[in-house]
């Protein structure tokens, strides 16, 4: 599982109120990612980071904002969730190396109302 | 990336190989064919990945063709937590940090006891 965790793991809450994800990982590796999975969608990409204080948009980023301060974390903030962001966030790192190997946390399961 | 196609859903018997095909015909050749698999509600989860020659590991083989325009996941000896949507991606290997995985539908593996 390459030391990933996120947090929380579940999380109910209401349109316009900020919510903060947490990812952790405990190898050091430079490479951090964020994906929201959704029925019919598939995974995307949401932001993504290759270094401490490195950090470029995905595919679908609007209302999404992300923090490196430390290698080992990678937050991901929604400053004013809606209901269109409710989803599952997936964490992943990749591995360094010509290949593209990622390894993801276990999810987020975000509600909002 | 090379598109793949892969069956909707296969069944297998518990304690059978599980034989998951993938057709990538437009392949390249710097593309490596990668396995992923997703268990209900968890994160997706790396399996295998290869360029040419056949791979094994601890999870699994992976046998691609000689024109590498197909490739088969064995799974030796399934068990039911093998239950799961097995994605194959075949794609470049990238320099860009931004290099999401794009997962199709992948094939819904169901192994029954």
């Amino acid at each position: 599982d390459a030391g990933i965790t996120q947090s929380p793991r579940h999380k109910v809450t209401e349109t316009g109120t900020p919510v903060t994800l947490r990812c952790h990982q405990t190898e050091n590796h430079r490479y951090m990612y964020w994906y929201r999975q959704d029925p019919g969608h598939g995974l995307r990409l949401i932001h993504y980071s290759y270094g401490v204080k490195d950090t470029d948009k995905g595919e679908v980023s609007d209302g999404y904002s992300v923090s490196r301060s430390k290698t080992e974390d990678f937050l991901l903030t929604l400053e004013s969730a809606t209901s269109s962001q409710t989803s599952v966030y997936f964490c992943a790192i990749r591995t360094s190396g010509a290949t593209d190997t990622q390894y993801f946390g276990p999810g987020t399961r975000l509600t909002v109302l | 990336d090379a598109k793949t196609t892969q069956p909707t859903s296969m069944d297998c018997a518990e304690g059978r190989a599980a034989n998951l095909p993938c057709n990538h015909s437009t392949i390249s050749g710097n593309e490596y064919v990668y396995w992923y698999r997703q268990i209900h509600s968890q994160g997706p989860q790396y399996i295998i990945h290869g360029l040419k020659n056949n791979e094994t590991n601890e999870m699994a083989s992976l046998i691609i063709t000689e024109d590498r325009k197909s490739s088969t996941l064995i799974l030796p000896h399934a068990t039911l937590r093998d239950t799961a949507v097995y994605y194959c991606i075949v794609r470049a290997p990238l320099n860009n940090a931004g290099n999401m995985l794009t997962f199709g539908g992948g094939t819904r593996l169901m192994v029954k006891p």
